[in-house]
């Protein structure tokens, strides 16, 4: 069964600075592996996602991702963080069939954070 | 912008009440699903359905039932309330089949159960 680790619960950073959120997943095949922010009283948005090619990607918001193989992890980056990045972010893993061939997702516990003026 | 809509934000019930939470999306998607959100939890799977008619356990199932009668609306039903069903409730959809379905999200319904 796949499952998705985020060691931090909760980080604090000043605006301007950089950002770098962990993420390790557990999964048997190739992952397809996922983004959420949930800002608060909202639902969650896709930040950003990776099937295969480039271990690099970019999502919305200046967000960017490395899924990295060898090490089973996803983090998400950011150079510069900005208040409105205040947010609860979660990474998901897709697999694991359900009914009609669809898969589902498989959240970690999130990251809070938190942006210093 | 697909849009995922919930009947609440927030809704106080009493233990042993049958509670129904709604959810309508606009974008004609098959799939559906409910999460339920805790503090320190993230989100767990309580229903899902990829048809009208059709659905699926998720991993918490119990306590709960759904409801597809419309392609556009998914039911979550609490048969009668108990006070470890206070959360925050996540309807969702998506188009695709596979690993790599985007799910889009409502804003949520936080339920209290007094």
């Amino acid at each position: 069964a796949q499952s998705v680790t985020q060691p931090d619960i909760h980080i604090t950073v000043s605006e301007g600075a950089s950002l770098e959120l962990r993420c390790n997943y557990s999964y048997g095949a190739t992952p397809y592996l996922f983004w959420y922010v949930q800002s608060p009283g909202q639902g969650l948005q896709l930040l950003l996602k990776y099937f295969s090619g480039d271990t690099l990607v970019q999502g919305i918001k200046g967000f960017e991702a490395e899924f990295k193989r060898s090490q089973s992890s996803f983090n998400l980056r950011k150079p510069s963080v900005h208040w409105s990045d205040a947010a609860e972010y979660f990474c998901a893993v897709g697999g694991g069939l359900l009914g009609g061939s669809n898969y589902k997702l498989t959240f970690g516990k999130g990251t809070l954070l938190t942006v210093n003026p | 912008d697909v849009k995922v809509t919930q009947s609440s934000r927030y809704l106080v019930k009493r233990t042993g009440e049958k509670v129904f939470l709604e959810c309508v999306q606009d974008m004609d998607h098959e799939n559906m699903f409910w999460y339920r959100q805790d503090p320190g939890l993230g989100l767990r799977l309580i229903y899902f359905s990829y048809d009208v008619k059709m659905k699926e356990k998720g991993d918490i199932p119990e306590g709960y039932s759904v409801s597809r009668e419309k392609k556009e609306r998914f039911s979550l039903i609490l048969e009668s309330a108990s006070t470890n069903q206070t959360s925050m409730y996540l309807c969702a959809s998506s188009a695709l089949e596979g690993p790599g379905a985007e799910q889009y999200f409502g804003p949520g319904t936080r339920l209290t159960v007094t």
